[in-house]
């Protein structure tokens, strides 16, 4: 079955500092890859996106993502992190054969100390 | 601001009630999806609609349906409503059946 594993449920990091945020997916065929983020009270709004082609894809807000095939994995970085980064992140799946549907992670919770 | 619109913002009603919460997709959009996320259950799929036409389904309960319009705006209807029915509830749309999605605000239930 398909599904999306984010492991770590909160992150704290200080500000300035680096972030990498986890994301490993099961599919069987070639996944269509996504990271939103969610501020409190909001909705999600999509930071990248991973089609085909280049497995590094850049996102707004600084945000870049890497696509591993080998690792079934699409892990989230900033090189340096800002106070509004606060929030929650999720990785998401898109299926590709049959049902066209998103599968969510769990979602990851960060935190900037100041 | 992704251009997607969702009325109401919060909506408080009884155990046993039944509310509508409508959506307006981007200009252009033709898919529209509704999700659900609690606490509990995390961001779930509801269902989808194609230019009218549902395509696809999701964990939607039987007491919960959905309609999309002429126009393209969408209304997802929750009937005999449970205090477990209580979450966020989010529209998404994207110009074609297998897009990028764009996420609207949000409408919180809150069932009592």
């Amino acid at each position: 079955a398909q599904s999306v594993t984010q492991p770590d449920i909160h992150i704290t990091v200080s500000e300035g500092a680096s972030l990498e945020l986890r994301c490993n997916y099961s599919y069987g065929a070639t996944p269509y890859l996504f990271w939103y983020v969610q501020s409190p009270g909001q909705g999600l709004q999509l930071l990248l996106k991973y089609f085909s082609g280049d497995t590094l894809v850049q996102g707004i807000k600084g945000f870049e993502a890497e696509f591993k095939r080998s690792q079934s994995s699409f892990n989230l970085r900033k090189p340096s992190v800002h106070w509004s980064d606060a929030a929650e992140y999720f990785c998401a799946v898109a299926t590709t054969s049959g049902t066209y549907k998103y599968i969510f992670g769990t979602g990851t919770r960060l935190k900037v100390l100041a | 601001d992704s251009g997607v619109t969702q009325t109401p913002k919060h909506l408080i009603t009884a155990t046993g009630q039944r509310v509508t919460l409508r959506c307006s997709p981007r200009s252009g959009d033709l898919s529209v999806y509704w999700y659900q996320q609690s606490l509990d259950q995390g961001l779930q799929f509801l269902i989808q609609y194609y230019n009218g036409e549902e395509r696809a389904k999701g964990n939607i309960l039987e007491r919960f349906s959905a309609q999309q319009f002429p126009d393209l705006h969408s209304e997802l209807n929750l009937s005999s409503l449970e205090l477990g029915d209580s979450a966020l509830y989010f529209c998404a749309s994207s110009g074609g059946a297998t897009d990028t999605q764009y996420f609207g605000p949000g409408t919180r239930l809150t069932v009592l």
